[in-house]
């Protein structure tokens, strides 16, 4: 069974602060996704990183996939209350069906 | 453009009754992928299908629940004689043959009383 733990679980900081959320795992997957959910709605994709070492950045957003391909972060510079979500990682493997991470619940206050 | 759509929005069924969850996937969309989440946890993979196959199904408990994705209209999860363990969130998600980002729908919550 393939497990993604994510740290920390739960961040309370304030507006300006940087964070980073961490997504561990002892399995190798082909790619690695990063979602955010609001209350009472679905997981938005905001990235996709597939090859070890990978950094891509999304404005103030800055994910990493690990060289091994079993862990990647995900830094935010500067905070803003609109960060404020349920931040969850993924891993796809061969089969294609997602393994998600128990999530990261951040709040930003202004 | 529609993306995903999942409807109802909100399910309550007592216990013993049958929940039927529909999803229909974005267009173009070949691939759909049932999830469920329960509150303050991660989503858990049910059952992945394309047009009138079952891909994988190793997510799904064995008894009371079954899907289907027709060759016309959309996906249907199926849970017969609900019980209250069976409350949650059921996400559904749908993507491209190849394409590693999925498009998750809003979900519907089921609440059995």
């Amino acid at each position: 069974t393939q497990l993604l733990e994510q740290s920390p679980q739960f961040l309370s900081i304030q507006e300006g602060e940087n964070l980073t959320v961490y997504c561990n795992s002892s399995s190798v997957f082909s790619s690695l996704q990063w979602y955010r959910q609001e209350p009472g709605e679905g997981p938005v994709l905001l990235v996709t990183v597939v090859t070890g070492g990978e950094v891509k950045k999304l404005k103030r957003l800055t994910f990493q996939f690990g060289d091994a391909r079993k862990d990647s972060s995900l830094h935010i510079t500067a905070a803003q209350p609109g960060d404020t979500g349920l931040y969850l990682c993924a891993g796809e493997s061969g089969r294609r069906a997602l393994t998600f991470g128990s999530g990261t619940r951040l709040q930003v206050q202004p | 453009n529609a993306g995903v759509m999942q409807n109802p929005r909100h399910l309550v069924r007592r216990r013993g009754q049958e929940a039927r969850l529909r999803c229909s996937p974005m267009k173009g969309h070949s691939h759909v992928y049932w999830y469920r989440q329960l509150p303050e946890e991660g989503l858990k993979f049910m059952v992945y299908l394309q047009k009138e196959n079952i891909i994988d199904e190793s997510g799904m408990p064995k008894e009371r629940f079954s899907a289907e994705f027709p060759k016309e209209g959309p996906s249907i999860l199926r849970i017969q004689q609900v019980v209250r363990g069976d409350s949650a969130a059921y996400f559904c998600a749908s993507s491209i043959q190849g394409d590693y980002g999925y498009t998750f729908g809003s979900g519907t919550r089921l609440t059995v009383v």
